[in-house]
């Protein structure tokens, strides 16, 4: 059973739409994070949440701890927010994450023109 | 600052070849990892480090072997390289616990 499920696993939406990517976790966490990861492969981390909502431009991100589910919304989606989106968690037994994440398998976001 | 780089971005080994792909960061962080990423599937940890000089198996270290001798390089050894192990691989450093984590390029590596 994975610790961290996402859905969709694929999503195509028509530019201006209001995106909206679930990741729902069985174990305890310290931390969730949601991270890019661009069709030339790189990954960057779009934001790191232990609590309640953070927002940096048109992404939003929030997490409902005793419900083990994060939301990742995109307003107003763009061509260039096509990429796949991964929630990752520190886990609780991780030692502060310091043996790494646990990973999603990723939702693939298309956003047609 | 670089970030994290890696090398090479591309290579195909024969099967019982062996190889070592490289990881470097500037950013003076303790703690290092490596990771595989296989297509349809979440990226799973190889090996990480908490500092130089320790090193620590991850989900799966099978087949694959790490130092850290200094604070800037993680390098990830491939000794009998098997079609398995072919992936995208990404290092990453973090500055400590509970931060986020700065990923490399990828390395990605088939074996025929």
């Amino acid at each position: 059973k994975n610790e961290v499920e996402q859905s969709p696993q694929n999503l195509t939406a028509q530019e201006g739409e209001f995106i909206t990517i679930n990741c729902s976790y069985s174990v305890g966490i310290s931390a969730l994070h949601w991270l890019q990861q661009h069709p030339g492969g790189g990954i960057v981390s779009l934001f790191m949440l232990s609590s309640g909502k953070k927002k940096h431009g048109r992404l939003i991100a929030t997490i409902n701890i005793q419900e083990k589910h994060s939301s990742l919304h995109i307003t107003a989606s763009h061509p260039r927010d096509s990429a796949v989106y991964i929630c990752a968690v520190t886990t609780l037994d991780s030692g502060g994450g310091a043996d790494g994440l646990t990973f999603g398998k990723g939702t693939h976001l298309i956003i047609q023109p | 600052n670089a970030g994290v780089t890696q090398t090479p971005k591309f290579r195909i080994l024969k099967i019982g070849q062996s190889m070592t792909l490289q990881c470097t960061q500037d950013m003076n962080h303790n703690y290092m990892y490596w990771y595989r990423q296989d297509p349809g599937m979440g990226l799973k940890l190889i090996y990480y480090s908490v500092g130089a000089g320790i090193t620590d198996k991850g989900e799966v270290p099978n087949g694959y072997n790490v130092s850290r001798s200094t604070t800037e390089d993680f390098p990830l050894r491939l000794e009998l390289a098997a079609p398995s192990q072919t992936s995208v691989y990404f290092c990453a450093s973090r500055t400590g616990n509970y931060n986020e984590q700065f990923f490399g390029p990828g390395t990605r590596l088939t074996v025929l």
